[in-house]
């Protein structure tokens, strides 16, 4: 199957810095997904980005099929971004719609 | 974005027993997907979850042990049959909507 490979696997930002995390994928993919989980474990959806770039606020992600990786930048980090950062792929293929491959995700600590 | 809610949002349960995990979504969703997360983990699939029609699995996952219903397009139940410590992990319900997976808080399962 698809392997996802996320890095750095740990990030420790002082509150105000910006990070970039990194996701590469082994396959083509028909759907990629970011989403933070918050120390509490719940998930949340940032970025639907098969192709191309967004922003949210201070989040902004760029996906580049055609080379296999997608990145993920925050800036000016926040103390509320701290948790776990996933990568989640659907592999091309009508048989894997909707189901998700997602990396080992980026532990992200931001101290004040 | 669907609002979704799982029961238990948490359990600790004897060894050999079973517990059934239900999620309701607030609106009605063709594909919904269960997931596990064990501990310091990501998130791995367990099954699709068919509406009508019996789950399909993923590897390393069976019936027997994970039973999936899904008698409307708001509602799934996943039970964990007859539990040991290996099974402590965080179980989710993901509604397919849109593109983008949706996820609840889970519940967060211990086996002692």
């Amino acid at each position: 199957g698809i392997q996802v490979e996320q890095s750095p696997p740990d990030l420790i930002l002082q509150e105000g810095a910006n990070s970039t995390l990194r996701c590469n994928f082994s396959d083509s993919v028909n759907n990629l997904q970011w989403f933070h989980q918050n120390p509490w474990g719940q998930l949340i959806n940032l970025f639907y980005i098969p192709s191309g770039t967004k922003q949210n606020g201070r989040l902004s992600a760029t996906t580049v099929a055609t080379e296999r990786y997608s990145l993920l930048y925050i800036s000016s980090s926040q103390t509320t971004d701290s948790g776990v950062y996933f990568c989640a792929v659907e592999t091309a293929g009508g048989t894997s719609y909707g189901k998700l491959t997602f990396g080992q995700g980026t532990i992200l600590t931001v101290h004040p | 974005s669907a609002v979704i809610s799982q029961k238990p949002s948490r359990d600790i349960c004897q060894r050999g027993t079973s517990l059934t995990i239900q999620c309701q979504v607030d609106s009605q969703v063709t594909m919904m997907f269960w997931y596990r997360q064990q501990p310091g983990q990501s998130l791995t699939l367990i099954a699709t979850a068919n509406q009508g029609s019996e789950a399909t699995y993923e590897s390393g996952f069976v019936i027997d042990k994970f039973p999936i219903s899904r008698p409307n397009l708001t509602f799934s139940t996943l039970t964990v049959s007859n539990m040991s410590p290996e099974d402590s992990s965080i179980y989710l319900c993901s509604p397919w909507e849109g593109g983008k997976a949706f996820f609840g808080q889970g519940t967060r399962l211990t086996v002692v």
